[in-house]
């Protein structure tokens, strides 16, 4: 079935440091996504991504729809104490698959 | 934005009962909706596609007997546990899919039952 690959798995950074986390798939999706959840809570879209090559912004949040369509990264500048959760990355073409996950710790 | 809902938030339930999760899409209708199943510290993964009005379409190795899935109108789905046992334990998550007012494809998730089976 069809996979995506995320990565870092997880990452600790001081606050106020740029993240930067990527996904890359062996088929080809119609939309990327990327997705923050806190803990016992579900998903919540950060960005959604519909062409190839697209470049979109959500306040610090940059993420870009890879020109094959099998890849996507999300940037995360600047980074506060909120930004702490999971980051999931989904690939969508009728239904949505989700990369494992990039779990943001800021360190004190 | 669009809201989706699910009751109970959290539950706890003997081996052997039933559990019923309903998932509501609170302002917009939903033709599909989709249930989703986490372990800790992993990620979702999807387990049936719920249609309204049909049978859900499950994925490869969900058992359709053990997940009772029944979307009986556009704005409900609800996910019954049948025989639950201690394996059955997670989160379990559904997503609505809002093809109406120019939201295109949008799915919009609910925030979760956390399902513990003794």
């Amino acid at each position: 079935g069809q996979q995506l690959n995320q990565s870092p798995q997880s990452m600790f950074i001081q606050e106020g440091e740029d993240v930067s986390m990527n996904c890359t798939s062996s088929s080809i999706f119609n939309t990327w996504l990327w997705y923050k959840q806190d803990p016992g809570e579900g998903p919540v879209l950060l960005i959604a991504l519909y062409k190839a090559g697209e470049l979109t912004s959500n306040g610090r949040l940059t993420a870009q729809f890879g020109i094959t369509r099998k890849d996507s990264f999300l940037n995360i500048s600047a980074s506060i104490p909120s930004d702490v959760g999971i980051y999931f990355c989904a690939g969508q073409n009728d239904k949505i698959i989700f990369g494992k996950g990039t779990r943001l710790h800021i360190l004190p | 934005g669009a809201v989706v809902s699910q009751h109970p938030s959290r539950v706890i339930c003997k081996s052997g009962t039933s559990v019923k999760i309903e998932c509501r899409s609170l302002d917009f209708q939903a033709t599909t909706m989709f249930w989703y199943r986490q372990f800790p510290k992993k990620s979702l993964m999807l387990m049936a596609t719920s249609n309204e009005g049909s049978k859900a379409t499950y994925e490869q190795g969900v058992e359709k007997d053990k997940f009772l899935i029944n979307h009986a109108s556009l704005t409900l789905s609800t996910l019954t546990v049948t025989s639950a046992h201690p394996e059955d334990s997670s989160f379990y998550i559904c997503s609505a899919r809002d093809v109406w007012q120019g939201r295109g494809e949008t799915q919009y998730f609910g925030p979760g039952t956390r399902l513990l089976v003794l």
